[in-house]
């Protein structure tokens, strides 16, 4: 079946740096990958959509200058939270769509910013 | 814009017993999709069940099954036989337009039920 992997699992950062959550489909290519983020026992909350080679599109309410996308290619997308503080602390998720009717879902990263 | 409701928070059920979760969506749309998630402990988001809204007959997965309402605009998930191996948190979700593109393929989550099978 459609894997999508997440790296890193669990990332650990100082208040005021940047880190990086890589999303990749294994052994399929994505038109589409989405970003969401989970705080504890609640709902997945869609942060942004991303195609392939353009600009991601953010929901109301999500900095783009903070959650920044990149989607370089059809198998990898990109999440970087800059100048992360500790309200940033979540998990955060990313699904990879590659057109049919399934999201496939990637394990989760959980970001804690001390 | 669409919302998607589960008005159970938590549930239990005893081992080998059948239990029922539902969910209630609004939408204005015609053609649209219904999906039932799975998210275990390991918070692994897992695809349980999923039911195009132009299909009158109910999806079955093995031991899940959906009764779909569509005049109600009702969803529930009926799980039989439960296994210790379904304490999850189980969520709703909706979707449009899958046949136009990425960036109208949402999904929108319900609140979800945290299901608890106890042997």
């Amino acid at each position: 079946g459609a894997v999508v992997s997440q790296h890193p699992s669990w990332v650990i950062c100082k208040s005021g740096t940047s880190v990086k959550i890589e999303c990749r489909s294994l052994d399929f290519q994505a038109t589409t990958m989405f970003w969401y983020r989970q705080f504890p026992k609640q709902s997945l909350m869609l942060m942004a959509t991303s195609n392939e080679g353009s600009k991601a599109t953010y929901e109301q309410g999500v900095e783009k200058d903070k959650f920044l996308i990149n989607h370089a290619s059809l198998t990898l997308s990109t999440l970087t939270v800059t100048s992360a503080h500790p309200e940033d602390s979540s998990f955060y998720i990313c699904s990879a769509w590659e057109g049919s009717y399934e999201q496939y879902f990637g394990p989760g990263t959980r970001l804690t910013v001390t | 814009a669409q919302t998607v409701t589960q008005s159970q928070p938590e549930m239990s059920v005893q081992e080998a017993e059948t239990v029922t979760l539902s969910c209630t969506y609004d939408t204005s749309e015609s053609n649209y999709y219904l999906f039932w998630y799975k998210q275990p402990p390991s918070r692994q988001m897992i695809l349980v069940i999923r039911q195009e809204a132009y299909k009158q007959q109910n999806a079955t997965e093995n031991r899940f099954s959906v009764n779909f309402q569509k005049a109600a605009k009702s969803f529930s998930l009926k799980i039989s036989d439960s296994q210790l191996g379904d304490t999850a948190m189980y969520f709703c979700a909706f979707s449009t337009d899958l046949n136009s593109g990425g960036s109208n393929y949402k999904l929108t989550f319900g609140k979800g039920t945290l299901l608890t099978v106890n042997p």
